[in-house]
């Protein structure tokens, strides 16, 4: 399984501000997959970042909003753009495993006030 | 689209066995995983079923029956540390498309 790793683990931003999340995988992956979970609620599929090409978002998901941008096969970045109360949830990072499986990152847990 | 059903809560005793149910209805099917989510943790994975009948690894089992929409994860000599959520989730046939349940919280009483 691969190692993930977030930055920034937690935050607490002001409202209309953008916050930019970093994961970095240890190893050379095609596929990168963003996630959100609310408080309470189950994971639901932001965006998929493969290397070279346009994210493709999710039903309810704008990149304008989410913009996320992957540089290379390592690395990827989800800025969350003029936040409200409501983005206030844990965005969690997560590649693929041989069976297709998901590997999830710790996670970065915002809280927007 | 996608649904997939599971119940909100559950309790068992320490060394018991418990059943978690998911049913699940999609546009289309390429597996269907079961994860561990402890609370203030990420998800972890536990298994994988793409194909009808019974996955075992060690205390946990998982069962499909892709003709019912229907998977259940056994989980057997129940620990305290078994206390979390799980949530099932169910891949596309495009095969990127990944939805997950709303999860079953497990609580595991001495």
């Amino acid at each position: 399984s691969a190692v993930i790793s977030q930055k920034p683990s937690r935050d607490i931003c002001q409202r209309g501000t953008s916050l930019t999340i970093q994961c970095q995988v240890d190893s050379q992956v095609t596929m990168m997959f963003w996630y959100r979970q609310q408080p309470g609620q189950s994971l639901t599929l932001i965006a998929t970042a493969n290397q070279g090409s346009e994210a493709t978002y999710e039903s309810g998901f704008v990149i304008d909003k989410f913009p996320i941008s992957r540089p290379n096969l390592t690395f990827s970045t989800l800025t969350v753009s003029n936040m409200s109360p409501e983005d206030s949830s844990i965005y969690l990072c997560s590649v693929e495993g041989s069976s297709r499986e998901q590997f999830f990152g710790p996670g970065t847990r915002l809280t927007v006030l | 689209g996608q649904n997939i059903d599971q119940p909100t809560e559950m309790t068992a005793t320490e060394g018991a066995i418990v059943q978690i149910n998911c049913t699940y209805q999609t546009s289309g099917f390429n597996g269907l995983f079961w994860y561990q989510q402890h609370a203030g943790e990420a998800p972890t994975f536990l298994s994988y079923n793409v194909l009808d009948g019974l996955e075992e690894k060690g205390r946990f089992s998982s069962f499909l029956s892709r003709s019912k929409g229907y998977s259940y994860l056994l989980l057997k000599e129940l620990q305290m540390k078994d206390s979390a959520s799980y949530l099932c989730a169910v891949r596309d046939m495009g095969g990127q498309n990944f939805v997950f349940g709303p999860g079953t919280r497990l609580s595991v009483l001495p």
